[in-house]
């Protein structure tokens, strides 16, 4: 069975920082490129970040680009989201979810983790 | 900006009824590379569709995508009680993004 389980949400002041995890299991992770996606209380989906699968390819969102960094560890089978100068507007469930193939990190998501929350309040 | 934009907004069907979801794009997908998610209440995103008109595994066949360029449909030919949910489209041409959703309520 596939599963993507992330964790290492919480609460952090504004102009915090924080990391994310997405363990994986049930799959080869080296085939799949990996992604990140937020959805604020009542909104949307946000695509944020996408890596391929040996991370040559790493792409972000403007609304996060130089404040967060995707890796993956593939000897772990992990994905990990670096979050940094956290703003209230980064408050949201983050959920990672595998793209089914590795050298192009853009594509559809096939498999999506329950979530972590993410709250930025003082 | 690469920008989806879904109409309506929300959708107000009976069960038994027809679903059409339109996701228009502010440009030409390339390749076509348009997904649909299905999200429930409290629920992760599901994949629906990709390429426009694949349906994922485990779909059933009363959900239907089509079109190509800048305008995509995705279509439910008899709406079940578990369809009443949110849906998006996603591009991931040469850039990713989502549409803005649709509701489908009862």
């Amino acid at each position: 069975e596939v599963r993507l389980v992330e964790s290492g949400g919480g609460l952090v002041k504004p102009g915090g920082s924080l990391r994310l995890s997405c363990a994986t299991s049930g799959f080869t992770f080296t085939n799949y490129s990996m992604n990140w996606v937020r959805q604020a209380p009542g909104k949307g989906l946000e695509w944020i970040s996408s890596v391929s699968s040996t991370s040559i390819y790493k792409h972000y969102a403007d609304s996060v680009k130089g404040r967060f960094t995707v890796s993956r560890d593939n000897a772990k089978n992990s994905l990990y989201l670096q979050m940094s100068s956290l703003r209230a507007e980064d408050t949201a469930v983050y959920y990672c979810a595998t793209t089914p193939h590795g050298y192009r990190a853009l594509g559809f998501m096939d498999v999506w983790g329950k979530g972590t929350t993410v709250t930025v309040s003082s | 900006e690469f920008v989806l934009t879904q109409s309506p907004g929300t959708l107000s069907l009976s069960p038994g009824e027809r679903a059409t979801l339109s996701c228009r794009a502010s440009q030409s997908v390339s390749r076509s590379y348009l997904a649909w998610y299905q999200q429930k209440p409290g629920q992760a995103p599901r994949l629906l569709i990709y390429g426009a008109s694949n349906r994922a595994t485990g779909i059933p066949d009363r959900f239907s995508g089509s079109g190509s360029g800048t305008d995509f449909t995705l279509t439910i030919t008899r709406l079940e009680p578990e369809d009443f949910a949110v849906y998006y489209c996603q591009q991931y041409g040469d850039w990713l993004a989502f549409g803005g959703g649709t509701k489908v309520e009862i």
